[in-house]
């Protein structure tokens, strides 16, 4: 059974820099996407960017261009989320999510329009003088 | 950047049907994802593509989309149905994963 298991809860101070993980365990890990999506209180939920390990590419929403970074290790299976300049808006739960290939006709994979099967149980990010 | 639009709540009886609307410009010419998040957990994949569902998903969810407008329907609903459920898109212009601002499902 193929679980997300993501890094326990942090608290950073303002101007500080957080990094979460996210190790896929018991299943392929090079095939999929990984994607970030955060939660602030109470609030919905909001893509942050993602990361196709198989293809070594990222792509980031406009609103954390500059301040995130997402990474894969393949040897490890884990996704890695990195905030930089943190203020007290980002005090949030961060989820990362799995997508799976898609193929076109001609077989070639893409993973853009497909949806999140699998996600990591959460982690706590507070961020407080 | 494209908005997906869904009521903020959502109440229904035991027993009733239950439709989430979720609303964008030709939404029906993209794929729709659909999540269930119960309070203080992980949102977990309830249909797929419009209207496909995951294995493990009850046959009472089902999903359709056209216009600029995909729905979110649930038969028979039950008090464990209670829970956010946000719809979801890729945006072709913005190469972005898009999100609705969620439902609150109320079973009274």
């Amino acid at each position: 059974q193929v679980h997300l298991v993501q890094s326990g809860a942090e608290v950073k101070k303002p101007g500080s820099s957080a990094k979460v993980s996210c190790t896929a365990s018991g299943g392929t890990f090079k095939n999929y996407a990984f994607s970030w999506v955060r939660q602030a209180p109470g609030q919905g939920l909001d893509w942050m960017g993602g990361v196709i390990p198989m293809f070594g590419t990222t792509k980031y929403a406009q609103k954390f261009q500059g301040r995130v970074t997402i990474t894969a290790d393949e040897s490890t299976s884990t996704a890695y989320m990195e905030l930089s300049s943190l203020r007290s808006e980002d005090t949030a739960v961060y989820y990362c999510a799995r997508a799976p290939p898609k193929y076109h006709y001609d077989s070639s994979v893409y993973y853009s329009s497909s949806a999140f099967d699998m996600w990591g149980q959460g982690t706590m990010l507070t961020v407080s003088a | 950047s494209y908005v997906l639009t869904q009521p903020p709540s959502v109440s229904v009886a035991p027993g009733q049907t239950a439709r989430i609307t979720c609303g964008g410009n030709s939404i029906g010419s993209k794929a729709v994802h659909w999540y269930q998040q119960r309070p203080g957990q992980a949102p977990v994949l309830v249909v797929y593509d419009d209207s496909d569902r995951p294995s493990g998903i009850p046959e009472r969810f089902s999903g359709s989309n056209s216009g600029n407008t995909a729905t979110l329907t649930i038969s028979r609903v039950e008090a464990g149905d209670e829970a956010d459920y946000y719809c979801q898109v890729w945006d072709l212009s913005s190469d972005h994963r898009v999100f609705g601002g969620g439902t609150k499902l109320t079973v009274l």
